[in-house]
Protein backbone atom coordinates (compact mmCIF):
# COMPACT_ATOMS: atom_id res chain seq x y z
CA UNK A 1 0.00 0.00 0.00
CA UNK A 2 1.37 3.55 -0.37
CA UNK A 3 0.79 6.19 1.82
CA UNK A 4 2.00 9.89 1.92
CA UNK A 5 2.46 11.83 5.46
CA UNK A 6 2.40 15.26 5.68
CA UNK A 7 3.05 15.92 9.49
CA UNK A 8 2.64 20.09 9.53
CA UNK A 9 -1.08 20.69 9.34
CA UNK A 10 -0.57 24.40 9.73
CA UNK A 11 2.61 27.03 8.99
CA UNK A 12 2.55 30.21 9.72
CA UNK A 13 4.89 32.58 8.65
CA UNK A 14 5.76 36.13 8.62
CA UNK A 15 6.39 37.65 4.63
CA UNK A 16 10.17 36.68 3.61
CA UNK A 17 10.41 34.18 5.99
CA UNK A 18 11.81 30.73 4.39
CA UNK A 19 9.48 28.03 4.95
CA UNK A 20 9.74 23.95 4.31
CA UNK A 21 6.89 21.51 4.13
CA UNK A 22 7.49 18.42 4.74
CA UNK A 23 6.19 15.28 2.90
CA UNK A 24 7.00 11.68 3.96
CA UNK A 25 6.05 8.50 1.59
CA UNK A 26 5.71 4.95 1.46
CA UNK A 27 5.63 2.58 -1.07
CA UNK A 28 7.06 -0.75 -2.02
CA UNK A 29 7.09 -0.13 -5.53
CA UNK A 30 11.22 0.90 -6.89
CA UNK A 31 9.16 3.09 -9.90
CA UNK A 32 7.27 6.28 -8.62
CA UNK A 33 6.24 9.64 -9.07
CA UNK A 34 6.01 12.29 -6.64
CA UNK A 35 3.85 15.56 -7.27
CA UNK A 36 3.46 18.57 -5.54
CA UNK A 37 -0.12 20.61 -5.87
CA UNK A 38 -0.69 24.03 -4.63
CA UNK A 39 -4.91 24.81 -4.04
CA UNK A 40 -5.56 28.67 -3.27
CA UNK A 41 -8.56 30.00 -1.22
CA UNK A 42 -9.67 29.95 -4.86
CA UNK A 43 -10.15 26.06 -4.23
CA UNK A 44 -8.58 25.26 -7.80
CA UNK A 45 -5.79 22.55 -7.00
CA UNK A 46 -2.60 23.61 -9.13
CA UNK A 47 0.13 21.59 -10.42
CA UNK A 48 3.67 22.53 -8.99
CA UNK A 49 6.16 19.61 -9.73
CA UNK A 50 6.16 15.95 -10.81
CA UNK A 51 9.69 13.85 -9.68
CA UNK A 52 10.42 10.50 -10.97
CA UNK A 53 11.96 7.92 -8.21
CA UNK A 54 14.96 7.53 -10.60
CA UNK A 55 15.81 11.48 -10.91
CA UNK A 56 17.27 12.74 -7.07
CA UNK A 57 18.40 15.86 -8.25
CA UNK A 58 17.29 18.83 -6.20
CA UNK A 59 14.96 21.51 -8.41
CA UNK A 60 14.97 25.06 -8.18
CA UNK A 61 12.36 27.02 -10.05
CA UNK A 62 12.34 30.94 -8.76
CA UNK A 63 11.55 30.89 -5.26
CA UNK A 64 10.69 27.21 -4.86
CA UNK A 65 13.00 24.57 -4.42
CA UNK A 66 12.18 20.34 -3.88
CA UNK A 67 14.25 18.13 -1.78
CA UNK A 68 13.87 14.86 -2.97
CA UNK A 69 15.73 12.22 -0.69
CA UNK A 70 15.09 8.61 -1.34
CA UNK A 71 17.37 7.62 2.08
CA UNK A 72 14.75 8.83 4.07
CA UNK A 73 11.35 8.80 1.71
CA UNK A 74 11.28 12.42 1.73
CA UNK A 75 10.38 14.68 -1.24
CA UNK A 76 10.31 18.37 1.25
CA UNK A 77 9.26 21.60 -0.36
CA UNK A 78 10.45 24.96 0.65
CA UNK A 79 9.44 28.80 -0.65
CA UNK A 80 12.22 30.82 -0.03
CA UNK A 81 11.54 34.61 0.48
CA UNK A 82 7.65 33.50 1.11
CA UNK A 83 4.87 36.18 0.00
CA UNK A 84 1.43 36.77 1.01
CA UNK A 85 0.51 34.95 -2.34
CA UNK A 86 1.73 31.88 -1.05
CA UNK A 87 -0.87 31.63 1.08
CA UNK A 88 -2.37 27.98 0.61
CA UNK A 89 -3.04 24.76 1.21
CA UNK A 90 -0.16 22.75 -0.15
CA UNK A 91 -0.53 18.92 -1.34
CA UNK A 92 2.13 16.16 -1.67
CA UNK A 93 0.66 13.29 -3.37
CA UNK A 94 2.43 9.93 -4.89
CA UNK A 95 1.80 7.57 -7.79
CA UNK A 96 3.55 4.18 -8.41
CA UNK A 97 3.46 4.64 -12.08
CA UNK A 98 1.28 1.87 -13.10
CA UNK A 99 -1.43 2.53 -10.90
CA UNK A 100 -4.26 4.59 -12.13
CA UNK A 101 -4.53 7.11 -9.10
CA UNK A 102 -2.84 9.72 -6.98
CA UNK A 103 -2.34 9.10 -3.01
CA UNK A 104 -3.04 12.28 -1.79
CA UNK A 105 -1.18 13.64 1.76
CA UNK A 106 -3.61 15.29 3.89
CA UNK A 107 -2.14 18.67 2.78
CA UNK A 108 -0.04 21.74 4.75
CA UNK A 109 -2.01 25.21 5.02
CA UNK A 110 0.00 27.79 5.15
CA UNK A 111 -0.27 31.22 5.86
CA UNK A 112 1.98 34.06 4.92
CA UNK A 113 1.19 37.32 7.12
CA UNK A 114 2.85 40.64 6.41
CA UNK B 1 -6.62 28.24 -21.32
CA UNK B 2 -6.98 24.64 -20.78
CA UNK B 3 -9.38 24.25 -18.60
CA UNK B 4 -11.85 22.13 -15.96
CA UNK B 5 -15.44 23.40 -15.05
CA UNK B 6 -17.79 22.01 -12.79
CA UNK B 7 -21.11 23.64 -12.87
CA UNK B 8 -21.96 24.43 -9.28
CA UNK B 9 -19.61 25.80 -6.93
CA UNK B 10 -22.32 25.59 -3.91
CA UNK B 11 -24.84 23.61 -3.31
CA UNK B 12 -27.38 23.20 -0.46
CA UNK B 13 -29.22 19.52 -0.71
CA UNK B 14 -31.92 17.89 1.64
CA UNK B 15 -31.38 14.58 2.78
CA UNK B 16 -32.78 11.68 0.36
CA UNK B 17 -32.34 14.15 -2.24
CA UNK B 18 -30.61 13.11 -5.68
CA UNK B 19 -27.65 15.16 -6.15
CA UNK B 20 -25.72 16.08 -9.63
CA UNK B 21 -22.44 16.85 -10.19
CA UNK B 22 -21.12 17.65 -13.20
CA UNK B 23 -17.74 18.81 -14.67
CA UNK B 24 -17.00 19.18 -18.16
CA UNK B 25 -13.31 19.28 -19.64
CA UNK B 26 -12.27 20.77 -22.95
CA UNK B 27 -8.54 19.55 -23.12
CA UNK B 28 -9.61 16.18 -24.82
CA UNK B 29 -8.64 14.23 -21.75
CA UNK B 30 -8.86 10.54 -21.61
CA UNK B 31 -9.58 10.44 -18.28
CA UNK B 32 -11.78 12.12 -15.62
CA UNK B 33 -11.87 11.64 -11.71
CA UNK B 34 -14.13 12.75 -8.89
CA UNK B 35 -12.34 13.43 -5.58
CA UNK B 36 -14.06 14.21 -1.95
CA UNK B 37 -11.78 16.52 0.07
CA UNK B 38 -12.20 16.90 3.82
CA UNK B 39 -10.87 18.76 6.63
CA UNK B 40 -7.52 16.14 8.22
CA UNK B 41 -8.35 13.54 5.02
CA UNK B 42 -6.63 15.12 2.48
CA UNK B 43 -7.89 14.03 -1.15
CA UNK B 44 -9.35 10.94 -1.42
CA UNK B 45 -10.93 9.47 -4.85
CA UNK B 46 -14.27 8.57 -5.44
CA UNK B 47 -14.44 7.39 -9.07
CA UNK B 48 -12.14 7.73 -12.11
CA UNK B 49 -13.20 7.38 -15.82
CA UNK B 50 -10.76 5.86 -18.47
CA UNK B 51 -13.00 6.38 -21.47
CA UNK B 52 -16.61 6.81 -22.62
CA UNK B 53 -18.39 4.80 -20.75
CA UNK B 54 -15.88 3.11 -19.12
CA UNK B 55 -15.43 3.73 -15.11
CA UNK B 56 -13.95 2.40 -12.13
CA UNK B 57 -13.98 2.44 -8.37
CA UNK B 58 -11.81 4.22 -6.85
CA UNK B 59 -11.08 4.45 -2.80
CA UNK B 60 -14.46 5.63 -1.28
CA UNK B 61 -17.22 4.45 -4.20
CA UNK B 62 -19.94 3.61 -1.76
CA UNK B 63 -23.38 5.90 -1.81
CA UNK B 64 -22.23 7.15 -5.35
CA UNK B 65 -22.32 6.19 -8.65
CA UNK B 66 -21.12 7.86 -12.05
CA UNK B 67 -21.39 8.69 -15.49
CA UNK B 68 -19.69 9.98 -18.38
CA UNK B 69 -21.47 9.69 -21.57
CA UNK B 70 -19.04 12.03 -23.65
CA UNK B 71 -15.78 12.10 -23.67
CA UNK B 72 -15.66 15.52 -22.27
CA UNK B 73 -18.33 15.33 -19.27
CA UNK B 74 -18.29 13.40 -16.49
CA UNK B 75 -21.21 13.17 -13.85
CA UNK B 76 -20.99 12.83 -10.12
CA UNK B 77 -24.26 11.43 -8.64
CA UNK B 78 -24.99 10.67 -4.89
CA UNK B 79 -28.65 8.42 -5.57
CA UNK B 80 -29.93 9.59 -1.90
CA UNK B 81 -27.57 11.95 -0.38
CA UNK B 82 -26.67 12.08 3.36
CA UNK B 83 -24.92 14.25 5.83
CA UNK B 84 -22.15 12.71 5.75
CA UNK B 85 -21.43 13.75 2.43
CA UNK B 86 -21.30 16.92 3.04
CA UNK B 87 -18.22 17.72 1.48
CA UNK B 88 -15.86 19.59 -0.93
CA UNK B 89 -15.64 17.54 -4.44
CA UNK B 90 -13.00 18.28 -6.93
CA UNK B 91 -13.07 16.54 -10.35
CA UNK B 92 -10.20 16.62 -12.03
CA UNK B 93 -9.13 15.24 -15.71
CA UNK B 94 -5.84 13.91 -17.30
CA UNK B 95 -3.87 13.23 -20.60
CA UNK B 96 -3.13 9.75 -19.47
CA UNK B 97 -3.47 7.05 -16.90
CA UNK B 98 -0.24 6.57 -14.44
CA UNK B 99 1.94 9.94 -13.37
CA UNK B 100 0.23 12.24 -15.49
CA UNK B 101 -0.07 15.59 -14.12
CA UNK B 102 -4.09 16.26 -12.87
CA UNK B 103 -5.59 19.12 -14.26
CA UNK B 104 -8.56 20.39 -11.35
CA UNK B 105 -11.87 21.81 -11.48
CA UNK B 106 -12.71 24.98 -8.83
CA UNK B 107 -15.15 22.42 -6.37
CA UNK B 108 -18.01 22.24 -5.86
CA UNK B 109 -18.65 22.73 -2.04
CA UNK B 110 -22.03 20.70 -1.06
CA UNK B 111 -23.98 21.12 2.04
CA UNK B 112 -26.18 18.31 3.07
CA UNK B 113 -28.81 19.02 5.50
Amino acid sequence: AQKVTQAQTEISVVEKEDVTLDCVYETRDTTYYLFWYKQPPSGELVFLIRRNSFDEQNEISGRYSWNFQKSTSSFNFTITASQVVDSAVYFCALNTGTASKLTFGTGTRLQVTL
Amino acid sequence: DVKVTQSSRYLVKRTGEKVFLECVQDMDHENMFWYRQDPGLGLRLIYFSYDVKMKEKGDIPEGYSVSREKKERFSLILESASTNQTSMYLCASSLMLGANVLTFGAGSRLTVL
